[in-house]
């Protein structure tokens, strides 16, 4: 299967603060880039998903103004935590898509553990 | 009703039996049925898909669609200690990306 990277795979920050992290996708063109967050001993819960060049489009109750994606080029994706708060502290999780794919080849990145303090 | 719902276990087998991994779906027009295993602290690894109503095989796995009934299952034969990990399910469409996952049922294979 195809890689998708991500970074960083942990990172603690102080409340107020923000936090990027990075989803490469490093042998394939992704089209499609999906950010996913994880709870402990839940669900995958999606956040957003963006396509290439446009801006993403937000699941339900995902504060688009918090949580800011960009994907300007078609082997990165990028979420921001904007004012990041305790609530925040999770597990998150891109995906990847290229353009015209199944959803059988959706890979997933290794992930990134914020944590909020 | 959640979307797509699983048995969250523990379910505990010994080494060499058979795992059985349920999983329920909400939206009958669902397409698409996938198993995601996911190791403690890891991102989710494809174990299988299927589209199609009946048994799909692969190596030691099997998976089960029942669409008129929206059920799809997961066996696992001759389980190992390594099987040990939280089994997701995932439902989506053909043409998106829009898969919703359960919460995961975690297994533990007894050596």
């Amino acid at each position: 299967g195809a890689v998708v990277s991500q970074h960083p795979s942990r990172v603690i920050c102080k409340s107020g603060t923000s936090v990027k992290i990075e989803c490469r996708s490093l042998d394939f063109q992704a089209t499609t880039m999906f950010w996913y967050r994880q709870f402990p001993k839940q669900s995958l819960m999606l956040m957003a998903t963006s396509n290439e060049g446009s801006k993403a489009t937000y699941e339900q109750g995902v504060e688009k103004d918090k949580f800011l994606i960009n994907h300007a080029s078609l082997t990165l994706s990028t979420l921001t935590v904007t004012s990041a708060h305790p609530e925040d502290s999770s597990f998150y999780i891109c995906s990847a898509a290229g353009r015209n794919h199944v959803p059988s080849e959706q890979y997933f990145g290794p992930g990134t553990r914020l944590t909020v303090t | 009703q959640k979307e797509v719902e699983q048995n969250s276990g523990p379910l505990s087998v010994p080494e060499g039996a058979i795992a059985s991994l349920n999983c329920t779906y909400s939206d009958r027009g669902s397409q698409s049925f996938f198993w995601y295993r996911q190791y403690s602290g890891k991102s989710p690894e494809l174990i299988m898909f299927i589209y199609s109503n009946g048994d799909k095989e692969d190596g030691r796995f099997t998976a089960q669609l029942n669409k008129a009934s929206q059920y799809v299952s997961l066996l696992i034969r001759d389980s190992q200690p390594s099987d040990s990990a939280t089994y997701l399910c995932a439902v989506g469409m053909y043409n998106n990306n829009d898969m919703r996952f359960g919460a995961g049922t975690r297994l533990t294979v007894k050596p």
